[in-house]
């Protein structure tokens, strides 16, 4: 059974980046039409993609982040990553990685890791 | 960007009734959307992928229908467990997400 676990910061200062780790485990990060995604909910709020990548480095990225959002992954490690920059209050968020089958649907959930931008 | 708009924002329903949960695309999507549902506390499951496929393990009473800008989640008789938030996701033009229907015990 695929598992994903996201970690990171809980608490980031504004202006600075947010990085998160998600850890996949039960299944090679390298599975032919496996991408890897990052989707986030602020508190109350509904669900918005971040971005997709899949095993040979190729990325998707939600085009109202795209200027701030960096997605990769280390095989040898079985992890995916995300790297926000120059976040504000608004970045605020539950950050969830999943398993984005064949850029299709997310299947595959991690529980999901809270991410509070404040100084 | 494809907006998705889901009615009604909040459902109030008694165990084993039907429900009927309304998602609308502000352009065809063709069949490209799913359904996720969402507990307080809990990461989205997903239910239904390509309009109307159920994912693994997803029990019989849940359906979905629908095509190009009007789709419907279908719970046939509700089960105490349903009670949640469910989302509608399109992937026709990159991915995004409804604002969600709350179903409630009435």
């Amino acid at each position: 059974q695929l598992q994903l676990q996201e970690s990171g910061p809980g608490l980031v200062k504004p202006s600075e980046t947010l990085s998160l780790t998600c850890t996949v485990s039960g299944g090679p990060i390298s599975s032919s039409s496996s991408y890897w995604g990052w989707i986030r909910q602020p508190p109350g709020k509904g669900l918005e993609w971040i971005g997709s990548i899949y095993y040979s480095g190729s990325t998707h990225y939600n085009p109202s982040l795209k200027s701030r959002v960096t997605i990769y992954v280390d095989t040898s490690k079985n992890h995916f990553y995300l790297k926000l920059s120059s976040v504000t209050a608004a970045d605020t968020a539950m950050y969830y990685c999943a398993r984005h089958w064949a850029l299709r649907y997310l299947d595959y959930w991690g529980q999901g890791t809270l991410v509070t931008v404040s100084s | 960007e494809i907006v998705l708009t889901q009615s009604p924002a909040t459902l109030s329903l008694s165990p084993g009734e039907r429900a009927t949960l309304s998602c609308r695309a502000s352009q065809s999507v063709d069949n490209y959307l799913a359904w996720y549902q969402q507990k307080p506390g809990q990461a989205p499951r997903l239910l239904i992928y390509d309009a109307s496929n159920r994912a693994t393990g997803i029990p019989a009473r849940f359906s979905g229908s629908g095509s190009g800008t009007d789709f419907t989640l279908t719970i046939s008789s509700l089960e105490p467990e349903d009670f949640a938030v469910y989302y509608c996701q399109q992937r026709s033009n990159w991915y995004t997400f409804g604002q969600g229907t709350k179903l409630e015990i009435k």
